[in-house]
């Protein structure tokens, strides 16, 4: 296993289109996590999964966020009707317990124009 | 005040120098502590993790952590141009009623041949 898988690199999209993320995380790890990063800043967490189960989202998640995990393999992330400050970096990370430090893909960046 | 604060810098250092980076955190109950270095357009990379008071070094690389004054520092002996990067702290937080990795809007160094 060679880390956390992320899809696309890159996306461009209109205001208004759905976009769709994926990530595969480290097959050993049952945590997985998403995260938003914009210039300047850390990332922001996002949302996270415990096998198949999400168990928490923050409030930065608006209703036009969806996450899924079937089958506690790889996730998708689905942004509805994309607005520009969606813009950003999304992050993928997998860990294998909850205070061990996290293993991050390469990031799917998003640019709605 | 933010859950995990860094001096955002810029941070300049020459060659061979000591670069010195801090953190302070906000939960007197977390236990665990991570360095992330980030290259420009490039995802985090876990560099250090520490969990208890003191320090850990790790090559050219020292964690200090100290839990009573919530502080954690990076210290990187022999500074070289490749070590030009944003360093992110990140502590795992509880947060509702997961814990999660929390991460500062991180310090850019800059070494100079």
């Amino acid at each position: 296993d060679t880390g956390v898988s992320q899809d696309p690199r890159h996306k461009i999209t209109k205001r208004g289109q759905n976009v769709t993320f994926r990530c595969d995380p480290i097959s050993e790890h049952n945590r997985l996590y998403w995260y938003r990063q914009t210039l300047g800043q850390g990332p922001e967490f996002l949302t996270y999964f415990q096998n198949e189960a999400q168990l928490e989202k923050s409030r930065l998640l608006s209703d036009r966020f969806s996450a899924e995990r079937p089958k506690g393999s790889f996730s998708t992330l689905e942004i509805q009707r994309t607005e520009q400050g969606d813009s950003a970096m999304y992050l993928c990370a997998s860990s294998h317990g909850q205070n061990y430090g996290y293993t991050f893909g390469s990031g799917t960046r998003l640019t709605v124009v | 005040q933010k859950e995990v604060e860094q001096n955002s810098g810029p941070l300049s250092v020459p060659e061979g120098a000591i670069a010195s980076l801090n953190c302070t955190y906000s939960d007197r109950g977390s236990q665990s502590f991570f360095w992330y270095r980030q290259y420009s357009g490039k995802s985090p990379e876990l560099i250090m993790s520490i969990y208890s008071n003191g320090d850990k070094e790790d090559g050219r690389f020292t964690a200090q952590l100290n839990k009573a004054s919530q502080y954690v520092s990076l210290l990187i002996r022999d500074s070289q141009p490749s070590d030009s990067a944003t360093y992110l702290c990140a502590v795992i937080i509880s947060s509702g009623s997961a814990r999660q990795l929390t991460f500062g809007s991180g310090t850019q160094l800059t070494v100079l041949p």
